[in-house]
């Protein structure tokens, strides 16, 4: 059980090259996530899925798109990369089901892409 | 909109003493969820606790502690006895629900984290 992986963990690019960041889940989880973490802040979602096919924009999406053909995968695509993308890119995942409280439904997060847009 | 302040940019503690960190947020929905993740030096993030905003009871797992004040707009998160490992960053987030499922999170927003520090 891998959890969630990130693929790759550092990358560089130039300005205006497009790149894939891979993210996949062996957990059967509904819920995947996009978010980007800038130095010194918190992290902006920027595209999340509640299931296969169906995906919505989070808070920073432009510049960015994805999809989710299937349960276990949710790629991150970078089509014209700019200098201000560069940050690092963490996917998370999230099983939703019944209305629950407490602290149970945790969202597992993967170990990041560090992207430097140069 | 919504918006989490966690006004406490670093915290410097000794070991074994008692911290607590703030979150206060903003929302105008009734249902929300609010979440605290921890990040080691290391980078990558931990889930620690969610809540959702008609669950207001206090909770506990070991050293950790959360309140939740929903008068406030507050989700404090203290540990007691500090130790060397907690040494992270914290971010306290917020989520509405999603449209297509009340019962889940949707978008979420995050603080931009407090930075604890604990000395031997």
């Amino acid at each position: 059980n891998a959890g969630v992986t990130q693929t790759p963990k550092f990358r560089i690019l130039k300005i205006g090259q497009s790149m894939t960041l891979q993210c996949t889940q062996d957990m059967n989880h509904n819920y995947m996530y996009w978010y980007r973490q800038d130095p010194g802040m918190g992290l902006k979602l920027i595209y999340y899925s509640v299931g296969a096919g169906i995906t919505d924009k989070g808070e920073v999406p432009n510049g960015y798109n994805v999809s989710r053909s299937t349960t276990e995968d949710f790629p991150l695509r970078l089509e014209l990369a700019a200098p201000s993308q560069t940050s690092v890119y963490f996917c998370a995942s999230s099983y939703a089901g019944r209305w629950a409280t407490g602290s149970n439904q945790p969202q597992h997060f993967g170990d990041g892409t560090r992207l430097s847009i140069l | 909109a919504q918006k989490v302040t966690q006004a406490q940019t670093e915290i410097s503690v000794v070991e074994k003493e008692d911290v607590t960190l703030d979150c206060v947020y903003e929302t105008r929905d009734t249902t929300y969820y609010l979440f605290w993740y921890k990040q080691p030096p290391s980078g990558e993030l931990v889930f620690l606790i969610r809540r959702n905003s008609f669950d207001e009871q206090n909770e506990i797992s070991g050293r950790y502690s959360w309140n939740f004040q929903k008068s406030t707009s507050s989700f404090n998160f203290t540990i007691t006895a500090s130790q060397v490992v907690d040494s992270a960053v914290y971010f306290c987030a917020l989520s509405d629900v999603h449209p297509g499922d009340n019962t889940n999170a949707g978008k979420s927003t995050f603080g931009d984290g407090t930075t604890l520090t604990v000395k031997p």
